[in-house]
């Protein structure tokens, strides 16, 4: 069956440190990926795709994720952190021809002042 | 902007009674969906719809139903709430062509005593 996993459920960084949120897919088949973003309280939005056009995709908030085809990744990147990024991410991804798109379990990050 | 409104943010609800979870969206979009979410789980497809008067089962519909009379408005229903349908419920839209990507309103947060 076809997942996403997200490793670690809770992730906690300082302000101004690298943030890596990881993503892992099941398929190599190239699909259509998602970071999405929900502040406490509200919906998820979108934070960045990728539809098979730049590999390094860059997003709101000074947030970029590269698709690797040959690891079937898509991890989440933010050279540095800032208290305002505190939130909960879901990576998802959707495959060419299926009709729902699968979300992974979610990755809570927090930043340490 | 895309705009999707869920009538209720907080509802509190006794066992046995009927809820109704109403969502709006503007931008005549097609597709709609129902998620639910839970701590540790994600999001998880109650029930989606491509058009109006039709609707998809999703990965746990049982307990659920849906309604979708006119393409802007998807609702959910609790025909007889329980205690383990307390929980946060997400509805979200998308236009075709279906590349994944949805937009989500505010969520509902639901209490079931």
């Amino acid at each position: 069956a076809q997942s996403v996993t997200q490793l670690g459920s809770h992730v906690s960084v300082s302000e101004g440190a690298l943030v890596l949120l990881r993503c892992n897919y099941s398929s190599s088949v190239p699909p259509y990926l998602f970071w999405y973003v929900q502040y406490p309280n509200q919906g998820l939005q979108l934070l960045l795709k990728y539809t098979s056009a730049a590999t390094l995709v860059k997003g709101i908030n000074g947030f970029e994720a590269e698709f690797k085809k040959s690891e079937t990744s898509f991890h989440l990147t933010k050279p540095s952190a800032h208290m305002s990024d505190a939130a909960e991410y879901f990576c998802a991804v959707k495959w060419r021809g299926a009709s729902k798109i699968i979300f992974g379990s979610g990755t809570r990050l927090s930043i340490r002042p | 902007d895309v705009k999707v409104t869920q009538s209720s943010r907080y509802l509190v609800k006794r066992t046995g009674e009927k809820v109704f979870l109403e969502c709006v969206q503007d931008m005549d979009h097609e597709n709609m969906f129902w998620y639910r979410q839970d701590p540790g789980l994600g999001l998880r497809l109650i029930y989606f719809s491509y058009d109006v008067k039709m609707k998809e089962k999703g990965d746990i519909p049982e307990g659920y139903s849906v309604s979708r009379e006119k393409k802007e408005r998807f609702s959910l229903i609790l025909e007889s709430a329980s205690t383990n349908q307390t929980s946060m419920y997400l509805c979200a839209s998308s236009p075709l062509p279906d590349t994944g990507e949805l937009f989500f309103g505010e969520g509902s947060r639901l209490t079931v005593l």
